[in-house]
């Protein structure tokens, strides 16, 4: 069993409909890291978060450290959104331990 | 704005030839990492350096080295290219410690490696 889960592995939705992607985990972290790929490869950091919640622009992410949870929310989503979202944790060192990530398309 | 930078976007090699791939930052980060990226496996650590000369193994490191002769610069070795390394590489760096936990890693565009 991966150490960091996410689901659903795909998603397509229409464009402006509300957007939640999961990630779970099940091991001790310092932080979670959102990530997101589109076509072509490279690789932008969305968030970094150890608690609580975080918002930047359309995108939000919640974190629950006691349940080893953690939500990616996209409102009102666009074509553009359409990417790969990665999740990945940050134990006591400083490696990253990544989900096998969730493919987003959206659809106008 | 923090850049990392990859030598190639695109490279197509033939089987049994050496490969080298370059990584370049910016930042005056401490840590430096290779990463290869397969569909259905997600990323997977490669090597890991965290500190100029120093390099630590990562989950797959069989069938390739590294170099970190100064600071900004990376380097993944191929010694003998095969099949089975056609891959996506992606570099990322990032500074080390605590600040890690709160700032991440940056990644490079990646490069589409194909052996044939």
């Amino acid at each position: 069993k991966n150490e960091v889960e996410q689901s659903p592995q795909n998603l397509t939705a229409q464009e402006g409909e509300f957007i939640t992607i999961n990630c779970s985990y099940s091991v001790g972290i310092s932080a979670l890291h959102w990530l997101q790929q589109h076509p072509g490869g490279g690789i932008v950091s969305l968030f970094m978060l150890s608690s609580g919640k975080k918002k930047h622009g359309r995108l939000i992410a919640t974190i629950n450290i006691q349940e080893k949870h953690s939500s990616l929310h996209i409102t009102a989503s666009h074509p553009r959104d359409s990417a790969v979202y990665i999740c990945a944790v940050i134990r006591n060192t400083d490696k990253l331990i990544f989900g096998t990530g969730t493919r987003l398309q959206v659809f106008p | 704005d923090v850049k990392v930078t990859q030598s190639s976007r695109y490279l197509v090699k033939r089987t049994g030839e050496k490969v080298f791939l370059e990584c370049v930052q910016d930042m005056d980060h401490e840590n430096m990492f290779w990463y290869r990226q397969d569909p259905g496996l997600g990323l997977r650590l490669i090597y890991f350096s965290y500190d100029v000369k120093m390099k630590e193994k990562g989950d797959i490191p069989e069938g390739y080295s590294v170099s970190r002769e100064k600071k900004e610069r990376f380097s993944l070795i191929l010694e003998s290219a095969s099949t089975n390394q056609t891959s996506m590489y992606l570099c990322a760096s990032s500074f080390g410690g605590v600040t890690s936990g709160r700032v991440g890693q940056y990644f490079g565009p990646g490069t589409r490696l194909t052996v044939t």
